[in-house]
């Protein structure tokens, strides 16, 4: 079973409307916890990284937040935009060189 | 702005045929990964390499093997390719280890086709 859970799997939005998307992990302990952002056809970008004593990061429109007691974190982008279409990625890091990643959430932004 | 390059964004290969998928970092960057990506799936670790000649498995290696002879370049090698090695391939770079912090770097992926 994986240990790190994206939903939904799927969403499309209306351009210049918020959504969130969640992850829920049962990693633990954990070092870190990142989002990652996947346009088609490209390799991840990091848009933020979280330690545990973190509540918020927030990387310009992308706000991420994370409560380390549920083992819940969400990605909040603020006035989507076409080019925020791809899909992204909830990815976990133990106490160890190690990285557990979610299977990702496709966010499709339409006009 | 760190670059990682794969030197193919498409490959088809036969049935038995030994591949080769590399990857260079213009970083300096200690370490470097090779992932699979296949839809429904989350990225899973196959190999990582914290420095030159060295090497550690990841969590579905078997298949698969690697070479690290420059800091820069990291190779993977399908000794014998079979269908069930159809994926994305990515690789990654990071200056140090990834529970500090460091960000990961990927290259934009291979896509192999196992006919």
């Amino acid at each position: 079973k994986n240990q790190v859970e994206q939903s939904p799997q799927s969403l499309i939005i209306l351009e210049g409307k918020n959504c969130t998307l969640q992850c829920n992990y049962t990693v633990s302990p954990f070092s870190n916890l990142r989002w990652y952002k996947q346009d088609t056809g490209r390799g991840p970008v990091s848009l933020t990284i979280m330690t545990f004593s973190e509540n918020t990061k927030s990387n310009g429109r992308y706000t991420a937040t994370l409560d380390a007691d549920t083992k819940q974190s969400s990605l909040h982008i603020t006035a989507s935009q076409l080019s925020d279409s791809a899909s992204y990625i909830c990815v976990v890091s133990p106490y160890n060189n190690d990285m557990r990643f979610g299977a990702g959430t496709r966010l499709t932004v339409k006009p | 702005d760190v670059k990682v390059t794969q030197s193919s964004r498409y490959l088809v290969k036969r049935t038995g045929e030994k591949v080769f998928l590399e990857c260079v970092q213009d970083m300096d960057h200690e370490n470097m990964f090779w992932y699979r990506q296949d839809p429904g799936l989350g990225l899973r670790l196959i190999y990582f390499s914290y420095d030159v000649k060295m090497k550690e498995k990841g969590d579905i290696p078997e298949g698969y093997s690697v070479s690290r002879e420059k800091k820069e370049r990291f190779s993977l090698i399908l000794e014998s390719a079979s269908t069930n090695q159809t994926s994305m391939y990515l690789c990654a770079s990071s200056l140090g280890l990834v529970l500090a912090k460091n960000i990961q770097y990927f290259g934009a992926g291979t896509r192999l086709s196992v006919l």
